[in-house]
């Protein structure tokens, strides 16, 4: 019964290739993110999603493109991966004020 | 600038003695605040969180926090630290007006020693 689940957990791929990383959540929250955590821990926020229509796109690269069919689901493509790009990947949702987030439990991914 | 300071990036204590994981916020608004655990290889879970009623919040597993607004400070503490508390802590705030928008602090690993 997980609040929002991400898929795959581990992503292990070589450089150059396309790969996608889905998020759902059964919450009836109406706002998703991605966060990007590096090795030192730090949680970076990459795109938020409100409703299906995109709120926050942070500088990221535009090989990172997310895409969201419906309020509970955030999928998140990478194209031409990089080295760069190893990094978790957390999906969370909350609701509108000051809720806070309920978090997915990760997508390691590892380029190599 | 709108920022959360976390003071420390490790803190070790002992088990059965008190913890205290420090937390400062810089904010124009009147901020939402919030305490998440990560344990190894594990997604964030939200511990506690303050927004805008009672200022000492109560979270999971023992933890507490205090917003003092005069010192800017939502200090994480449990009276006798356990040792399945050893994980990461992110001091979290929703410091901005607008969309949800919200700002991590960088973590504090806490280690306890049996």
């Amino acid at each position: 019964d997980t609040a929002v689940s991400q898929t795959p957990k581990y992503l292990v791929t070589q450089m150059g290739n396309d790969k996608s990383i889905k998020c759902e959540q059964n919450l009836g929250h109406d706002t998703m993110y991605w966060y990007k955590q590096d090795s030192k821990k730090f949680l970076k926020i990459m795109f938020s999603y409100n409703n299906k229509e995109l709120i926050i796109n942070e500088t990221v690269p535009n090989r990172f493109s997310p895409k969201s069919p419906d309020k509970a689901h955030l999928n998140l493509h990478i194209n031409s991966l990089e080295l760069g790009d190893s990094a978790v990947y957390f999906c969370a949702s909350s609701q509108r004020g000051p809720y806070g987030y309920t978090f997915g439990s990760g997508t390691r991914l590892t380029v190599v | 600038a709108q920022s959360v300071t976390q003071l420390d990036s490790h803190v070790s204590v002992s088990e059965g003695t008190p913890v205290l994981l420090r937390c400062n916020y810089s904010s124009s608004y009147s901020p939402s605040l919030f305490w998440y655990v990560q344990h190894p290889n594990k997604g964030l879970q939200l511990l506690l969180k303050y927004t805008s009623a009672a200022t000492l919040v109560k979270g999971i597993n023992g933890f507490e926090a205090e917003f003092k607004k005069s010192e800017t400070s939502f200090h994480l503490t449990k009276p006798s630290a356990h040792m399945s508390d050893a994980a990461e802590y992110f001091c979290v705030g929703t410091l901005a007006g607008g969309y949800q928008k919200v700002t991590f602090g960088t973590g504090t690993k806490l280690q306890v020693i049996p």
